[in-house]
């Protein structure tokens, strides 16, 4: 089986740093997928890790550590805008399915 | 990136009855993906439709509830059977994007069961 787990809820300021973490147990790890869902919509992709280490995209960049089963999500300089759920979903060997985790609701306060 | 086209994009049905949600993917997939959401939840797996093949079931959801089409690599249906308030939730389907390693998601299906 797959554990994949978040904090449940997380508040921040407007223009402020947060960091969302998740770690995830599996066999077979192929990949680690952040999303963004704003309520009502679908998840929007926000970065890919495969190997360890920092992808960086803009505001946002996202951490990897294979051996530890850890991923971090980091957001800089915190909008108004992104007050939403924070997906973290591991994608492994010999399927293409994606497995998510709990989810991190974040709120940011102005 | 692959687009979806997913209807209904809500519903309220009536317990008992039974709701057949559509994809249409404007690119061949080999495999789609359904999922639910329940309020205030993450997603849940619910199976992986390949074309040509009967879908494979996560644990906890079964054909007879959930039977699922895949006629072709563009296009998908999952039905909702013999529905429950427990039903009530959220349906997405998925695809892998060719483009950037992420998945692309349908706009999602609002079930509410009464």
């Amino acid at each position: 089986g797959q554990n994949i787990d978040q904090p449940t809820e997380m508040t921040a300021t407007e223009g402020a740093i947060v960091q969302i973490n998740c770690t995830y147990q599996t066999s077979g790890f192929n990949g680690l997928f952040w999303y963004q869902q704003h309520a009502g919509e679908a998840p929007t992709f926000l970065s890919y890790n495969v190997l360890d280490g920092l992808e960086e995209k803009g505001r946002f960049s996202s951490f990897l550590s294979r051996s530890k089963g850890y991923s971090y999500l980091l957001l800089k300089e915190l909008q108004m805008k992104d007050s939403a759920s924070y997906l973290c979903a591991v994608k492994t060997y010999n399927t293409d399915k994606l497995i998510f985790g709990t989810g991190t609701r974040l709120q940011v306060f102005p | 990136s692959a687009v979806i086209s997913q209807k209904p994009s809500r519903d309220i049905c009536q317990r008992g009855t039974s709701l057949t949600i559509q994809c249409q993917v404007d690119s061949q997939v080999t495999m789609m993906f359904w999922y639910r959401q329940q309020p205030g939840q993450s997603l849940t797996l619910i199976a992986t439709a390949n074309q040509g093949s009967e879908a494979t079931y996560e644990s906890g959801f079964v054909i007879d509830k959930f039977p699922i089409s895949r006629p072709n690599l563009t296009f998908s249906t999952l039905t909702v059977s013999n529905m429950s308030p427990e039903d009530s939730s959220i349906y997405l389907c998925s695809v892998e994007s060719d483009s950037d390693y992420g998945y692309t998601f349908g706009s999602g299906t609002r079930l509410t069961v009464v």
